[in-house]
């Protein structure tokens, strides 16, 4: 049973527009979350992440946002660019070695 | 530049076979991590360490099994290789804090075919 969910498997936006990626999770151990992007042929790299004792946390274009209540994560890119077209995946951790990651939303930024 | 390295990026064996995959990271990092990465399911955790000789099974340790002799170098093992292994596996490791949670940095990936 994924304990971390995107139901999205994609989303397409336009340039220069906001791209909004949701997660939702069921654990409410939780206590971390993050945000990895993936392009083909390569590891994911770490993108933004969230404490739980916080709300929002914004890097650049990059925001996070988290609702514990609905144990829902949303990353708002803003604008978005087409070098933005990846694969973003949500992770979660209830301590600092063990995580769990979502099925990932293919994002495509159209120019 | 912090590095994890995975020893194939490609590998095709054959049904029955033993594999092995190697990763090595020189950051000195305590916790190294085995991933499979497939489509709809996204990252699954298969095993992991906290320091050498110490593991920890994932979600899905069924068919595999994994050896840290050395800190830098985390092995996972296929016994014996089956169709429905074929998929992308993923390396990963992280430091180890007390207080602050560490990000996991990822090798490229090694896509392994079955047949």
């Amino acid at each position: 049973d994924q304990q971390v969910k995107q139901n999205s498997p994609s989303l397409s936006v336009q340039e220069g527009r906001i791209s909004i990626l949701n997660c939702d999770y069921t654990n409410s151990m939780f206590d971390y979350f993050l945000w990895y992007k993936k392009y083909p042929a390569e590891g994911p790299t770490f993108l933004i992440s969230i404490s739980s004792i916080k709300d929002k946390n914004e890097d650049g274009r990059f925001t996070v946002f988290l609702n514990k209540s609905a144990k829902h994560l949303s990353l708002h890119i803003v604008p978005s660019q087409p070098g933005d077209s990846a694969v973003y995946f949500c992770a979660a951790s209830h301590n600092n070695n063990d995580m769990r990651f979502g099925a990932g939303t293919r994002l495509t930024v159209k120019p | 530049d912090v590095k994890v390295t995975q020893s194939s990026r490609y590998l095709v064996k054959r049904t029955g076979e033993k594999v092995f995959l190697e990763c090595v990271q020189d950051m000195d990092h305590e916790n190294m991590f085995w991933y499979r990465q497939d489509p709809g399911l996204g990252l699954r955790l298969i095993y992991f360490s906290y320091d050498v000789k110490m593991k920890e099974k994932g979600d899905i340790p069924e068919g595999y099994s994994v050896s840290r002799e050395k800190k830098e170098r985390f092995s996972l093992i296929l016994e014996s290789a089956s169709t429905n292994q074929t998929s992308m596996y993923l390396c990963a490791s992280s430091a180890r804090s007390g207080i602050t949670y560490n990000e996991q940095f990822f090798g490229p990936g090694t896509r392994l075919t079955v047949l």
